[in-house]
């Protein structure tokens, strides 16, 4: 089956400090990736959706400028948290889809949990 | 908009006993409709998704999920729970943005534990 891949598993990080975090496809090609947070005991909400080669799109409420995504190839999309506060502590989940059809399934990273001090 | 409702965030049942998870969604167009399960740490796996074609859905793990449009209902079911069944349950509806991008709404959530 399709495997998503996320590095790190675990940040833990200072206050003002960026943290990036990775999310790969290791054997097939995404051409669109998902960015999700999920706060405790809470589901997943969407941030942003990010096609290869193209700007993300993010959902109303998240700042683009604080949370910066790169999809610079098909198998790998980027997230930077920038000026990481305490607040932005959370579980960060990323998917990816080969298609664009929206019956195309997700298919989720194993998670990153951030921890801003 | 899509949204989605689920009923009960905590469940417990027996082991061997019959699982059922609820799950009421809100579409104006016909939804595509999944469950995720997502074990401790772990990212979501699918169990099984409705996408307009058979109204009874067959997942993993013996899930299965009915789509009855009338009840706006998508709950998941499995006949015997199994202790290996413990886990957190999302169900999930897609829907395309102006991009063509399929977006995922989820569920609170339904955390499940099996009593041995």
């Amino acid at each position: 089956g399709a495997v998503v891949s996320q590095h790190p598993s675990w940040v833990i990080c200072k206050s003002g400090t960026s943290v990036k975090i990775e999310c790969r496809s290791l054997d097939f090609q995404a051409t669109t990736m998902f960015w999700y947070r999920q706060f405790p005991k809470q589901s997943l909400m969407l941030m942003a959706t990010s096609n290869e080669g193209s700007k993300a799109t993010y959902e109303q409420g998240v700042e683009k400028d604080k949370f910066l995504i790169n999809h610079a190839s098909l198998t790998l999309s980027t997230l930077t948290v920038t000026s990481a506060h305490p607040e932005d502590s959370s579980f960060y989940i990323c998917s990816a889809t080969p298609g664009h059809q929206n019956t195309d399934t997700q298919y989720f990273g194993p998670g990153t949990r951030l921890t801003v001090l | 908009a899509q949204s989605v409702t689920q009923l009960g965030s905590h469940v417990s049942v027996s082991e061997g006993a019959l699982v059922l998870l609820r799950c009421n969604y809100s579409s104006s167009v016909p939804p595509y409709l999944f469950w995720y399960v997502q074990y401790p740490n772990q990212g979501l796996q699918l169990l099984l998704k409705y996408t307009s074609a058979a109204t009874l859905v067959k997942g993993i793990n013996g899930f299965e999920a009915e789509f009855k449009k009338s009840e706006t209902s998508f709950h998941l079911t499995k006949p015997s729970a199994h202790m290996s069944d413990a886990a957190e349950y999302f169900c999930a509806v897609s829907d395309l943005d102006n991009f063509g991008n399929e977006k995922l709404t989820f569920g609170t959530g339904t955390r499940l534990t099996i009593i041995p």
